[in-house]
């Protein structure tokens, strides 16, 4: 079965520069959200999309921004990278189907900042 | 507020034995659900298994099972006949109508050969 595809795997930045995440949902998955996973540390929600509008918003800073496309794939911007920054990216999709849906991961995107 | 608490940092099974990973949340939501995922070395987010709140029936997925306690609030995975493969970090998470999900903080767990 398609899963969620995420791009690039991996990433090395400098400081204060930015950086584009993009994320490719399950086939006929409508809703999107994207996690951040400090080192040792749980996944925390960014932000989450639903047929191409913001649906809901987590911690995410200031100086990052994303959205949904209309073939349902989302980029996440960074800019102004900071050593904090230093994670693991994952995108989440799932079809919304009220309260019921299920969210599947994809293998993250590993940024660096250096 | 969500939250989700994972008490055990980490935890051991010989394989082919069995082992429960706790788990206990709070929400004031009443239509929640709760996931139980797995994080092996590759980093990837693994769903194990789902409960919808409403059901009073434990989930149930192959080797893996749930103890769904709500008065409680305890949602605890166990994993029968444990193999070499099941080795991973576990997250115990949470969804209420927010749709996002709230993780533990994870439990990592071993097997011996």
């Amino acid at each position: 079965a398609a899963g969620v595809i995420q791009s690039p795997r991996h990433l090395i930045k400098e400081k204060r520069e930015t950086a584009t995440l993009k994320c490719y949902p399950i086939p006929r998955h409508d809703t999107v959200y994207w996690y951040q996973q400090g080192p040792g540390q749980d996944p925390q929600f960014l932000i989450s999309f639903y047929e191409k509008m913001q649906s809901d918003k987590g911690s995410i800073p200031d100086r990052f921004s994303a959205q949904q496309f209309s073939d349902y794939h989302s980029e996440l911007n960074m800019s102004s990278l900071e050593l904090g920054d230093s994670a693991l990216y994952f995108c989440a999709s799932s079809f919304y189907r009220g309260s019921t849906d299920t969210q599947y991961f994809g293998p993250g995107t590993r940024l660096t900042v250096l | 507020a969500q939250t989700v608490t994972q008490s055990q940092p980490e935890m051991s099974v010989q394989e082919a034995e069995t082992v429960t990973l706790s788990c206990t949340y709070d929400t004031s939501e009443s239509d929640y659900y709760l996931f139980w995922y797995k994080q092996p070395p590759s980093r990837q987010m693994i769903l194990v298994i789902r409960q919808e709140a409403y059901k009073q029936q434990n989930a149930t997925e192959n080797r893996f099972s749930v103890n769904f306690q709500k008065a409680a609030k305890s949602f605890s995975l166990k994993i029968s006949d444990s193999q070499l493969g099941d080795a991973a970090m576990y997250f115990c998470a949470l969804r209420t109508g927010a749709n996002n999900l709230f993780f533990g903080t994870g439990t990592r767990l071993t097997v011996i050969p």
